[in-house]
């Protein structure tokens, strides 16, 4: 069974500022990997994904996975008060269609 | 595209009654997902439907709870004899294929009490 894990819990940061969020998981045979964001009420929302050893970065959003050390992280530049949201990190297995989602961090950023 | 649309977006019932949970996954996507959202707990994988046919209930609690998907437009989730710890949000999300990006509706939030 897949096992992923999120840090912080919780993370406060000022507005303008970087916000950066950590994942690891438990099997490299996880071949994808997305960043969700949730917000009060709402389902989650698919932010960025990564496929491969790397970086990739999109507006805001920067994601960085390195398979040999099973972890991947996500960094928001400029953070505004609209971002604040729980993120949740989510892996599925080569081949598989099971999403595994992490237990999320919460980020609060403040005005 | 109105996206995943779940109804009713919160039910409340007596512990022991019956709580039926729709998801309507967007038009032209072939695979659906039904997961249980807790504090405790978070997102869990209750089960997975590919073309209308079930693929995976491995997490569905066995004896209380059923999933069908009597065609493309529609998913329905059923919990017999409620407990209070059903109490949970639950959430249904579909994909155009089964290893593409999950696209979930807003969820429906089940009260046992």
């Amino acid at each position: 069974q897949e096992k992923v894990q999120q840090s912080p819990e919780s993370l406060i940061v000022p507005e303008g500022a970087m916000s950066s969020l950590n994942c690891t998981f438990s099997n490299s045979a996880s071949q994808s990997i997305w960043w969700y964001q949730q917000h009060p009420g709402k389902g989650p929302e698919a932010l960025i994904s990564i496929f491969s050893n790397g970086n990739k970065k999109e507006g805001r959003l920067t994601v960085y996975l390195n398979r040999a050390s099973l972890h991947v992280s996500l960094h928001i530049r400029d953070s505004q008060p609209s971002d604040s949201a729980v993120y949740l990190c989510a892996v599925r297995r080569t081949g598989g269609y099971k999403v595994v989602f992490g237990s999320g961090t919460r980020l609060l950023v403040s005005p | 595209n109105a996206g995943v649309i779940q109804t009713p977006r919160h039910k409340v019932t007596g512990k022991g009654q019956e709580a039926t949970l729709w998801c309507e996954p967007i038009s032209g996507h072939s695979a659906v997902f039904w997961y249980r959202q807790t504090i405790v707990q978070g997102l869990e994988f209750l089960t997975y439907f590919r073309n209308q046919a079930p693929i995976d209930d491995s997490g569905m609690p066995k004896e209380r709870f059923s999933a069908q998907m009597p065609n493309q437009s529609h998913s329905t989730l059923k919990i017999q004899s409620t407990q209070p710890q059903d109490s949970a949000v639950y959430l249904c999300a579909s994909s155009q294929e089964s290893q593409n990006t999950l696209y979930f509706g807003a969820g429906t939030r089940l009260s046992v009490l």
